[in-house]
């Protein structure tokens, strides 16, 4: 089935560390996108993509890094520089780049904590 | 910015009641699209509305869109223990989709 696939669900960091975090779609849509949610928060949107090989800032990019180098892949690092990262991180993707204006597609979401 | 605040940020309600839930906006759009999330899980879309529609269904859901005052409403009809979620609005702007906090809606049996 198609769908967007993210990995892992739960992730444990100690300060001081990055850690990645996997996005992964069979759907063929151009655009994808990482946003972070917060307790009782809407979601920010912290990197997208409309196309391989580029990528610009949400309104929260500070202390993340994301690559796009194949279609279907979009990772996210969370850098030591991030100082409150403990969240939850979606990922989404949809129809794109003329397309991107339509429906989100999430996945199931992976739950960062920092010790 | 173009952040959408809603209202209620809770809601609690008997099964079979309906539930109303309201968005507001404050730039011009392109579409809103309601989404909803069960606990500790992904967003699933539910319904878009473009600038320029203003009521739109779809099986127990109602949306409508008044541009004039930049709000939206999802109506929920009989509602059902399982329609226990938060529901987001979004705002779809020239460049990007912008989320309000949303409103944690609880059916009760």
């Amino acid at each position: 089935d198609g769908g967007i696939t993210q990995s892992p669900k739960y992730l444990f960091r100690k300060e001081g560390q990055n850690v990645t975090l996997s996005c992964e779609q069979n759907l063929n849509h151009d655009a994808m996108y990482w946003y972070r949610q917060d307790p009782g928060q809407g979601l920010r949107l912290i990197y997208y993509s409309q196309i391989v090989n580029d990528f610009q800032k949400g309104d929260i990019a500070e202390g993340y890094s994301v690559s796009r180098e194949k279609k279907e892949s979009f990772p996210l690092t969370v850098t030591s520089a991030q100082k409150n990262p403990t969240a939850f991180y979606l990922c989404a993707s949809r129809l794109g780049p003329g397309g991107a204006t339509g429906e989100l597609f999430f996945g199931e979401g992976s739950r960062l904590t920092v010790l | 910015s173009q952040q959408g605040e809603e209202d209620p940020q809770a809601l609690s309600i008997q099964e079979g009641e309906n539930a109303t839930m309201n968005c507001s906006y404050k730039t011009s759009i392109n579409n809103l699209q309601w989404y909803r999330q069960n606990s500790g899980r992904g967003l699933v879309h539910l319904i878009l509305i473009r600038s320029n529609e203003r009521e739109k269904h779809s099986g127990r859901l109602r949306v409508t869109l008044d541009t004039s005052k930049k709000s939206s409403s999802l109506l929920i009809t009989a509602s059902r223990a399982a329609d226990t979620a938060s529901y987001f609005c979004a705002m779809q702007g020239a460049q990007k989709l912008v989320f309000g906090q949303g409103t944690r809606l609880t059916i009760n049996p």
